[in-house]
């Protein structure tokens, strides 16, 4: 039972525009969002999070969204550069809890 | 800030060696650790909860007896995988939470050990 979503796997973007990453879950109990990027070989770096009582957040040149009705989180970055490249996990953490649900993951290739 | 270093990155050993992996938060303390599991082109997927000075809260289906987890200070978090077999051979990795942290807090993730049991 995947309680998170990533459906899919890869994502090609040119140089200069955006990226959306999505996610969606299931388990209405979370209420703490992640997303991290992976190079290979290395563990996750954080990248932005959002609690459930916003529905956006911001940092730069990424941005969370949040729509809780739709049980459904997305990743934008703008503008999207060729260092972007990786695997970018969404997590999402149970109400009382520090665990973390990841999803499979989507492989992002910003091409040049 | 918010390094956390795991060592072994890799490892290679027969089958039935027990294999320590260690964690460790450079920068902050950590009363909470956590271990991964990662296969192949799958997701992150949590084997257990490192409590400094007590006992581990392992997930569903995780042998405690298998994955033997100490937590004896505020900075490190050993895994030891006992008596590996090839079907124990993956990709761990371990977290941190800042315990100064207030409220949300994200985790630092350590680089990983790959683990090949032959």
């Amino acid at each position: 039972d995947q309680q998170v979503k990533q459906n899919s796997p890869s994502l090609s973007v040119q140089e200069g525009r955006i990226s959306i990453l999505n996610c969606d879950y299931t388990n209405s109990m979370f209420d703490y969002f992640l997303w991290y990027k992976k190079y290979p070989a290395e563990g996750p770096t954080f990248l932005i999070s959002i609690s459930s009582i916003k529905d956006k957040n911001e940092d730069g040149r990424f941005t969370v969204f949040l729509n809780k009705s739709a049980k459904h989180l997305s990743l934008h970055i703008v503008p999207s550069q060729p260092g972007d490249s990786a695997v970018y996990f969404c997590a999402a953490s149970p109400s009382g809890t520090y665990k973390y649900i990841f999803g499979t993951g989507t492989r992002l290739k910003v091409l040049a | 800030g918010a390094v956390v270093s795991q060592h072994p990155s890799r490892v290679i050993c027969k089958s039935g060696t027990s294999v320590k992996i260690e964690c460790r938060s450079l920068d902050f303390q950590a009363t909470t650790m956590f271990w991964y599991r990662q296969f192949p082109k799958q997701s992150l997927m949590l084997m257990a909860t490192s409590n400094e000075g007590s006992k581990a809260t392992y997930e569903q289906g995780v042998e405690k007896d298998k994955f033997l987890i100490n937590h004896a200070s505020l900075t490190l978090s050993t895994l030891t995988v006992t008596s590996a077999h090839p079907e124990d051979s993956s990709f761990y990795i371990c977290s941190a939470r800042d315990s100064k942290g207030v409220g949300d807090q994200p985790q630092h993730f350590g680089d990983g050990t790959r683990l090949s049991i032959l």
